[in-house]
């Protein structure tokens, strides 16, 4: 079975200061993983995505990742955080060797506050 | 393209009623996904499908929920009686292929209130 923790109900940091968002798997093969960002009143938007090679993965509006795969983690991180980023994140995992078709395991999500 | 379509965006029903949600996904994506949001859940993966037919309704809560897709461009989310804890966002997604890197791509959700 796959799953997806993300042990932060909240976050909060200031406009400027670098953000971090935790997240943590597990699978029982290789991951692929994503982070999903959700704005109030609308649906989640792709971010970025793990799928092999480069262990530090750059995606949309400056946000980045890495893939650690001894402590089984992917983190979402920005150095600069704009007020504009608050939202709430979701992480997300596949495993490359799960046959039950394209089923995605979503964390419980983590809500983001940059103030001013 | 617009995107996945939800409507309708709100819906405020009586228990006992039924409602149905509607989705038309992505022209040309193979996989059509519907998920329910709520606070004390999170995101709860019902069902999908796969060239219209359903692959997995074990996330149905129950008989009173139903999914069809009738075809590539259409899809419903049916449920009667409706119930005040049915209350929830429900969110329609879709995705091209089977890679499981693929990327899904959510609508902008209903937005579901049983009384």
């Amino acid at each position: 079975a796959q799953s997806v923790a993300q042990p932060e109900d909240q976050v909060n940091v200031a406009e400027g200061n670098p953000l971090t968002v935790k997240c943590t798997y597990s699978v029982s093969g290789n991951p692929y993983l994503f982070w999903y960002v959700q704005y109030p009143n609308r649906g989640l938007q792709f971010l970025l995505k793990y799928i092999t090679g480069d262990n530090l993965v750059k995606g949309s509006y400056g946000f980045e990742a890495e893939f650690n795969k001894s402590q089984t983690s992917f983190h979402l991180k920005k150095p600069s955080a704009l007020v504009s980023d608050s939202a709430l994140y979701f992480c997300a995992v596949r495993d490359m060797n799960n046959n039950a078709g394209n089923m995605l395991t979503f964390g419980g999500g983590t809500r983001l506050m940059v103030k001013p | 393209d617009a995107g996945v379509i939800q409507s309708p965006r709100h819906e405020v029903t009586e228990m006992g009623q039924e409602v149905t949600l509607r989705c038309k996904p992505i022209s040309g994506h193979d996989y059509l996904f519907w998920y329910r949001q709520t606070m004390m859940r999170g995101l709860e993966l019902l069902i999908y499908f796969n060239n219209n037919v359903p692959i997995d309704d074990s996330g149905m809560p129950e008989d009173r929920f139903s999914a069809k897709m009738p075809n590539a461009s259409f899809s419903t989310l049916k449920i009667q009686p409706s119930e005040p804890r049915d209350s929830a966002v429900y969110f329609c997604a879709s995705s091209l292929d089977s890679s499981g890197a693929n990327v899904l791509t959510f609508g902008a959700g209903s937005r579901l209130t049983v009384l």
